[in-house]
């Protein structure tokens, strides 16, 4: 167990509905990370938080959005679903987002766009 | 481009087998840190090891090991006595320095090689 929660494990929706991914870090780490895996793309990193703020976007999508809340928990909003949104959604944490820490990361939230 | 390349896709052992997974690694940092990962097929992403790139002492834990090669730019994995537990997906990445950003640090993983131990 890494101390990093992602609720919920297992999400299915519709195309061009919106759904909301929570993270929850590993106590003490102030930089969150999502990443999205799907089958085509791999690993792919989508933004990361520090501290509540924004420190780093990498693949995201317009239709998607984050945020790092004061007690740290981060949510990922997707919004107008499309059927290639389907894919594992990880969340990760580390202390600081330096290029010494290592991210240790969430059990993943699986999105099925239908 | 940095990126990090696993050129194995898939490989298939008996158990007992020794079995080494290849990562080849590209990058123009002088200071970089290396990862390996392992992603069972209950999905989730399991820290196994960090080697900066300053420390090229071949690692053992178990019966796992890890040999680093600065000069082939190179961070093969190798799994001794495998065990159908050790079936998984395994990932290299190399943490990189996000353009435009100071002190900001992404992972860039490789495509992962899945590792099937049949008993």
């Amino acid at each position: 167990d890494s101390g990093v929660t992602q609720t919920p494990k297992h999400l299915i929706t519709a195309t061009g509905q919106r759904v909301t991914l929570r993270c929850s870090p590993r106590s003490g780490d102030l930089s969150v990370y999502w990443y999205q895996q799907s089958l085509d793309q791999g690993l792919q990193f989508l933004i990361q938080y520090y501290n509540g703020e924004e420190r780093a976007k990498g693949n995201i999508l317009e239709r998607f959005s984050a945020q790092q809340f004061p007690d740290l928990h981060s949510e990922l909003n997707l919004s107008s679903l499309e059927l290639g949104d389907s894919a594992l959604y990880f969340c990760a944490s580390s202390p600081g987002g330096g290029r010494t820490d290592t991210q240790y990361f969430g059990p993943g939230t699986r999105l099925t766009v239908l | 481009a940095q990126k990090v390349t696993q050129a194995q896709t898939e490989i298939s052992v008996v158990e007992k087998e020794d079995v080494t997974l290849d990562c080849v690694y590209e990058t123009r940092d002088t200071t970089y840190y290396l990862f390996w990962y392992k992603q069972p097929p209950s999905g989730e992403l399991v820290f196994l090891i960090r080697r900066n790139s300053f420390d090229e002492q071949n690692e053992i834990s178990g019966r796992y090991s890890w040999n680093f090669q600065k000069s082939t730019s190179s961070f093969n994995f190798t799994i001794t006595a495998s065990q159908v537990v050790d079936s998984a997906v395994y990932f290299c990445a190399l943490s990189e320095a996000y353009q435009g950003t100071s002190g900001t640090y992404k992972y860039i993983f490789g495509t992962g090689t899945r590792l099937k131990v049949l008993a």
